[in-house]
C-alpha cells in the first residue's frame, strides 16, 4: 500500500468555484502534513502546512483527520492562477523522510 | 541567491555514460533530499542527508546511483552507466534542522538517449 494516496483528477472547474481535494496516508505514526503546489515543468513549492486544528490561508483551507488518516485542501473562489498539480506530503518525524502523493491536477477554466 | 540551486539545468547523455548532478543548498540547511520525477509521475525519494549522520539511501533504485555530501555543503548525485529509464527530472530539496518543510531547487532534466 502506498504511503500517500491522492485522486489524480483531473479536476476542471470554472473560475469562482470551490474545489476540494482529499489525500489519505497509511502510517498512523505520521506527524507532519503539507500541501505543495507544482506548476507544469516546475519544482514543487510549499503551499501550506496542515495542523491538527485545521488552518486557513486566504482562499485555502487545510484540514487533518487523524482518526481517518486523511488530509483535505479546500480552495474557494478559484482563480485561473490556481491551475497546477497539488501534492499531498506526509512525514513521520521532523527532518526525516517525506512521502509525496502523485498529485491532483487542477485546471481552472475561464 | 538565497534559494536551492541545481546544475546543470538540462543534461542530455548517451546510454552507458556517467553523469553527475549538483545541488547547492540554502546556507545553513542541514537536511538535503534527492528525488526523481519521471514525466507525469509523482516524486520518488532517492536519498536523504542530515548533517553528518549516515545518509538514508533506501530510495536509491540501483547500485548505479550514488550521492555524496560533506557536512552541510554541496551534494552531488552520480548515475553510472546511464539507462534510458533514468530519464527524469532530478530534484534536490533542503531543509533546516528545526524546520519540517522543504525547499526545492529547479531540478536537473536528464535525458538519456
Amino acid at each position: 500500500r502506498k504511503e500517500v494516496e491522492q485522486d489524480p483528477g483531473p479536476f476542471n472547474v470554472p473560475e469562482g468555484a470551490t474545489v476540494a481535494f482529499n489525500c489519505t496516508y497509511s502510517n498512523s505514526a505520521s506527524q507532519s502534513f503539507f500541501w505543495y503546489r507544482q506548476d507544469c515543468r516546475k519544482e514543487p513549492k510549499l503551499l501550506m502546512s496542515v495542523y491538527s486544528s485545521g488552518n486557513e490561508d486566504g482562499r485555502f483551507t487545510a484540514q487533518l483527520n487523524r482518526a481517518s488518516q486523511y488530509i483535505s485542501l479546500l480552495i474557494r473562489d478559484s482563480k485561473l492562477s490556481d491551475s497546477a498539480t497539488y501534492l499531498c506530503v506526509v512525514a513521520r518525524n521532523t527532518g526525516n523522510q517525506f512521502y509525496f502523493g502523485t498529485g491532483t491536477s487542477l485546471t481552472v477554466i475561464p | 541567491g538565497a534559494g536551492v540551486s541545481q546544475s546543470p539545468s538540462n543534461k542530455v547523455t548517451e546510454k552507458g555514460k556517467d553523469v553527475e548532478l549538483r545541488c547547492d543548498p540554502i546556507s545553513g540547511h542541514t537536511a538535503l533530499y534527492w528525488y526523481r520525477q519521471r514525466l507525469g509521475q509523482g516524486l520518488e525519494f532517492l536519498i536523504y542527508f542530515q548533517g553528518n549522520s549516515a545518509p538514508d539511501k533506501s530510495g536509491l533504485p540501483s547500485d548505479r546511483f550514488s550521492a555524496e555530501r560533506t557536512g552541510e555543503s554541496v551534494s552531488t548525485l552520480t548515475i553510472q552507466r546511464t539507462q534510458q529509464e533514468d530519464s527524469a527530472v532530478y530534484l534536490c530539496a533542503t531543509g533546516g534542522q528545526r524546520t519540517d518543510t522543504q525547499y526545492f531547487g529547479p531540478g536537473t532534466r536528464l535525458t538519456v538517449l
